[in-house]
């Protein structure tokens, strides 16, 4: 069984663009959770998804937003980036939401220069 | 304060060695605890989950929570390279988000 999918994997982006990452869950799993690391704040929660509709957001401002499609994949969209969204971004699923456990992709690494 | 909390490290041992991560909640409505093991360039992947109060135990590795003081465990016997990781709490309350420490880096040294 195939696990997360996350692309791409590397992303280098100038202030002021905007940027699109994907995630494939694991197939059945209809819930994803996306979450921004860094070394300072560790895993802090962004938003998840069930059934195409956002469940549960954390505390981030409005540039980051995102979406599921009916076919259980997510898009995270953020835009007119800053120099602290340089990060991991992290994409989870679950068969259902707020469950336990979360099953991780291998993240996106975006760096914004 | 942050809802998990969880001493950064590094911390390095000698290969063989009795390792001992700890997190400390403060959350009252956190149900169940997760540890998670993130290799460099990986996600986490999900090493242990429990429950309830007590001891839960698979191959080298113990999960210990003690919901009186709050205080959640993981015990690695005999520590090996393989364990250099960074290993991440996580809590969480029926039917919310999952809530993870900042994670604590060990090196096991050969």
């Amino acid at each position: 069984k195939a696990g997360v999918t996350q692309t791409p994997r590397y992303l280098i982006k100038t202030r002021g663009q905007q940027v699109t990452l994907s995630c494939s869950p694991i197939s059945g799993h209809r819930s994803v959770s996306w979450y921004q690391q860094t070394p300072g704040q560790g895993l802090q929660f962004l938003f998840e998804y069930f059934s195409e509709t956002q469940r549960n957001k954390g505390n981030f401002p409005g540039r980051f937003s995102g979406r599921q499609f009916s076919n259980s994949r997510s898009e995270m969209n953020v835009s007119t980036l800053e120099l602290g969204d340089s990060a991991l971004y992290l994409c989870a699923s679950s068969l259902l939401p707020s469950d336990s456990p979360l099953h991780f992709g291998n993240g996106t690494r975006l760096t914004v220069t | 304060q942050k809802e998990v909390e969880q001493d950064p490290g590094p911390l390095s041992v000698p290969e063989g060695a009795i390792v001992s991560l700890n997190c400390t909640y403060s959350n009252s409505a956190f149900q169940y605890f997760m540890w998670y093991r993130q290799y460099s360039r990986k996600g986490p992947e999900l090493l242990m989950y429990t429950y309830s109060s007590g001891n839960k135990e698979d191959g080298r590795f113990t999960a210990q929570v003690d919901k009186s003081s709050k205080y959640i465990s993981l015990f690695i016997r005999d520590s090996q390279p393989s364990d250099s990781a960074t290993y991440l709490c996580a809590s969480v309350a029926d039917g919310d988000k999952l809530t993870f420490g900042t994670g604590t880096r060990l090196a096991v040294r050969p």
